[in-house]
């Protein structure tokens, strides 16, 4: 069956470290997109990618980092400089359409926690 | 500035209870699209309509059903004859068109409703 995988589901990290989020899909879509959920928040785009070895920066980019050496692969590294890193984060995938409007597929997701 | 704003922050009914649930969102463009997205406590998020701003028809599917009105910025979603498996975080979201300064797959999420249906 055809979707997208994160990986890990749950993760602790202590201050200061960096982590990274992985993300695969086998959906043969071109886009894919990460968002951040808070607690009683709607979602917030951090990266999208619309292809391999590029990628543009969403709302609330700064600390984190993103590479999409791979079309399946759009892996999300949060790093020490993310003041507030704990949080629910979101793969997503889709085709790419002339209206931009595109219908996601997401991930189950990965449960970041600092201590 | 685009916004999504659903008022409600939780709902509880009992099974077989209609509910509506409801979104009103402000965008400045005049093509736009409007999506309602469903997540489970499993977490992942579940696609479950998409409409364009030049599509005003009701939509119903199955259980489901949704009511478009521009002159309200309103697309509100109504589930009739609640069952417990539709106890689920709902979010409607909004899509500005490309040429508005929209990106591909930024979407501008509610803060969703909580939706509790008990047996």
């Amino acid at each position: 069956d055809g979707g997208i995988t994160q990986s890990p589901k749950y993760l602790f990290r202590k201050e200061g470290q960096n982590v990274t989020l992985s993300c695969e899909q086998n959906l043969n879509h071109d886009a894919m997109y990460w968002y951040r959920q808070d607690p009683g928040q709607g979602l917030r785009l951090i990266y999208y990618s619309q292809i391999v070895n590029d990628f543009q920066k969403g709302d609330i980019a700064e600390g984190y980092s993103v590479s999409r050496e791979k079309k399946e692969s759009f892996p999300l590294t949060v790093t020490s400089a993310q003041k507030n890193p704990t949080a629910f984060y979101l793969c997503a995938s889709s085709i790419i359409s002339s209206s931009g409007a595109n219908v996601l597929t997401f991930g189950a997701g990965s449960r970041l926690t600092v201590l | 500035a685009q916004k999504v704003t659903q008022a409600q922050t939780e709902i509880s009914v009992v099974e077989k209870e209609d509910v509506t649930l409801d979104c009103v969102y402000e965008t400045r463009d005049t093509t736009y699209y409007l999506f309602w997205y469903k997540q489970p406590p499993s977490g992942e998020l579940v696609f479950l309509i998409r409409r364009n701003s030049f599509d005003e028809q009701n939509e119903i599917s199955g259980r489901y059903s949704w009511n478009f009105q521009k002159s309200t910025s309103s697309f509100n979603f109504t589930i009739t004859a609640s069952q417990v498996v539709d106890s689920a975080v709902y979010f409607c979201a909004l899509s500005e068109s490309l040429s508005y300064g929209g990106s591909q797959g930024n979407l501008i999420f509610g803060k969703g409703t909580k939706l509790s249906v008990k047996p």
